[in-house]
């Protein structure tokens, strides 16, 4: 079956432009996460969403990040004003329940976001 | 500051022979434990995931998790060119949703 997708795959924005990054979850999937991956560093997490409801942003490096999931599946990730800071690789991960057994995380490719 | 440690490698390993890959982490609110695969440019595949104390066997692949010691491990037998990559151990937290911590990475290099 079809896994997550993310898009653009590439994004170049100079600083000060704003950006908006897609994941579309593997269908079905309640829980879905971003994750900043720096390169050389394992990922670390921004946001998660339950079905609609974003319960946990204490990741989001500041008020400048802002995501959103409004109908429980596709979610966007966004980033006002980006700073040279905000270069990584961004991505994203379903996974079917919440709780113990069932939920593994899937990644999608990610979107490699460059400002210059 | 909850954190999973990793020894960065490289580990290099003669292709056939098995390779070892230790994590630990601070957080005793970790629950389940997880190890990705990762390649040059690519995003994490999940390999597998443990969430009981002992070993998990899948294919040429074994997790290891001692709870008490606050310890994972995963062993790769026969190890293949192809199995050349980063491995990521992470830990998930249910109280938090699940969102996972990760380590660093370890580089693993098999040597035909």
């Amino acid at each position: 079956g079809a896994g997550v997708s993310q898009s653009p795959r590439y994004k170049v924005a100079k600083r000060g432009q704003d950006v908006a990054l897609r994941c579309d979850p593997i269908s079905g999937h309640v829980s879905l996460f971003w994750y900043q991956q720096a390169l050389g560093q394992g990922p670390e997490f921004l946001t998660y969403f339950q079905n609609e409801a974003q319960l946990d942003k204490s990741g989001l490096p500041s008020d400048r990040f802002f995501a959103e999931r409004p109908e429980g599946s596709v979610s966007t990730l966004k980033i006002q004003r980006t700073q040279q800071e905000d270069s990584a690789v961004y991505l994203c991960a379903s996974s079917l329940v919440y709780g113990t057994g069932g939920d593994e995380q899937y990644f999608g490719p990610g979107t490699r976001l460059t400002v210059t | 500051q909850k954190e999973v440690e990793q020894n960065s490698g490289p580990l290099s390993v003669p292709e056939g022979a098995i390779a070892s890959l230790n994590c630990t982490y601070s957080d005793r609110g970790s629950q389940s434990f997880f190890w990705y695969r990762q390649y040059s440019g690519k995003s994490p595949e999940l390999i597998m995931s443990i969430y009981s104390n002992g070993d998990k066997e899948d294919g040429r692949f074994t997790a290891q998790l001692n709870k008490a010691s606050q310890y994972v491990s995963l062993l790769i037998r026969d190890s293949q060119p192809s199995d050349s990559a980063t491995y990521l151990c992470a830990g998930g937290e249910k109280a938090a949703g699940n969102k996972l911590t990760f380590g660093g990475g370890t580089r693993v290099l098999v040597k035909p």
